[in-house]
């Protein structure tokens, strides 16, 4: 099974509404990484917050990590029709060149 | 700098071919890692390689293999292709020391199809 699962699968909201998606996985790890995917295309990387770091901002994007969980979070604020994609996260796994990505969240923006 | 390219970028085959795809990564870096993404599976880690060497590899099939040469450019061969190979294959690439488990830079990926 993968080693991040993404909740929820699907997101649909309004514009400059915010929308929170989270992500768990299971092995120890040395960061966790966000990437945007538009339909088919290449991935985007969003953000990266160590294992050390409990909360990361970037503009819109706000990321939390709870090592004792297991557990992120991806917030967007004041979303855009623009914001529309797939989200994943990515764990690089402890001790490994491993980079695992989760199932993804679908995001949908209405104007 | 210019991004991450992969060639081609879509490519149709019959199974049993074989098939060879091409990543050049961002200039100076030197891992290159590789992902096969399907609707089925998500995204899985095929491999990834640091000057030349493959220090990590997914679990597939020996029927996929891959290289990296002095130029850091990467290359991913896939033989006796099968209908379940249909997906889209990203390559990225990673300046980091740590290479795999640093931030990845990802090219626009090759859609291969399988009749």
């Amino acid at each position: 099974s993968q080693q991040g699962e993404e909740d929820p699968q699907a997101l649909s909201i309004q514009e400059g509404e915010n929308a929170t998606m989270n992500c768990s996985y299971k092995t120890s790890i040395n960061n966790l990484q966000w990437y945007r995917q538009n339909s088919g295309r290449g991935l985007v990387h969003l953000i990266l917050i160590r294992s050390n770091e409990r909360e990361k901002h970037s503009g819109r994007l706000r990321v939390t990590l709870d090592t004792s969980k297991k557990s992120s979070s991806l917030l967007i604020t004041a979303s855009r029709a623009a914001d529309t994609a797939s989200y994943f996260c990515a764990t690089g796994l402890y001790n490994t060149d491993k980079l695992i990505f989760g199932t993804g969240t679908r995001l949908q923006v209405f104007p | 700098k210019a991004g991450v390219t992969q060639t081609p970028r879509y490519l149709i085959k019959t199974r049993g071919q074989q098939v060879t795809l091409s990543c050049s990564p961002i200039s100076g870096h030197r891992s290159v890692s590789w992902y096969q993404q399907t609707p089925g599976q998500g995204l899985q880690f095929l491999f990834e390689y640091f000057s030349e060497t493959q220090r990590n590899k997914g679990n597939f099939p020996g029927r996929f293999s891959g290289r990296q040469f002095s130029n850091s450019r990467s290359e991913m061969n896939v033989s006796t292709l099968e209908l379940g190979d249909s997906a889209l294959y990203l390559c990225a690439s990673s300046g980091g020391i740590t290479g795999g488990t640093d931030t990845q830079y990802f090219g626009p990926g090759t859609r291969l199809t399988v009749l």
